[in-house]
């Protein structure tokens, strides 16, 4: 069964220090990896998917399906970028599309 | 474009009792999934509908049940409410492309306490 383990509830680092969420997976397909973010009050909004290869808001993720991970990395964390961050496999399934979520990581950045 | 509308947004509801919720997804979007968010299991998957049928389940019992009417609005219903149906339940709406997996986007969430 398809499985995705986000290892660190909180991680706390200092404005300016390099960031690093971390997101393995377990599927037996072709995976499509997503990360969501959750700011305070605000609902779950989608930050970034593998397939478009895109740096949103700073935040790059790349897929090694060797180590079966997909980590969120960001060179300088800022203020803003403190929230919940949630990794998630994507699969066609059914004929229809289910998201299985990781538990999420609080990211918290201080000054 | 107006985001993935829910209604109500909070609810309180006893034990044994019913409730149903409402999702108004983007417009355009035509598959409209359900989400169960706790505390303690985290994000999981309720169902999804597409063009008024139900397309996926996840593992969840058959007090759940929802529906989705042919301008894409979607309910769900839980009967026979337990202190463990606590929980923000949230809406997503995306794009249904004929094959592979579009963006979800989610709705606020309707946060139900059952006592």
């Amino acid at each position: 069964a398809q499985r995705v383990t986000q290892p660190e509830k909180l991680l706390s680092v200092f404005k300016g220090a390099p960031v690093e969420l971390k997101c393995n997976y377990s599927y037996s397909g072709s995976p499509e990896l997503f990360w969501y973010v959750q700011y305070s009050r605000q609902r779950l909004q989608l930050l970034l998917r593998h397939i478009s290869r895109e740096s949103i808001k700073g935040f790059t993720a790349d897929l090694n399906k060797g180590e079966t991970s997909f980590h969120l990395k960001k060179p300088f964390a800022q203020e803003e970028d403190s929230a919940m961050y949630y990794c998630a496999l994507g699969e066609v399934t059914g004929g229809g599309n289910k998201l299985t979520f990781g538990t999420g990581t609080q990211l918290k950045v201080e000054l | 474009k107006a985001g993935v509308t829910q209604t109500p947004r909070y609810l309180i509801k006893t034990r044994g009792q019913q409730v149903t919720l409402s999702c108004s997804p983007i417009s355009g979007h035509r598959s409209v999934s359900w989400y169960q968010q706790t505390p303690g299991q985290g994000l999981q998957f309720l169902f999804e509908y597409f063009s008024e049928t139900q397309r996926n389940k996840g593992n969840f019992p058959g007090r759940f049940s929802g529906r989705q009417f042919s301008n894409s609005r979607s309910e769900m219903n839980v009967s026979t409410l337990e202190l463990g149906d606590s929980a923000l339940y949230l809406c997503a709406s995306s794009l249904a492309p004929p094959a592979g997996l579009e963006t979800q986007y989610f709705g606020p969430g309707t946060r139900l306490l059952v006592l």
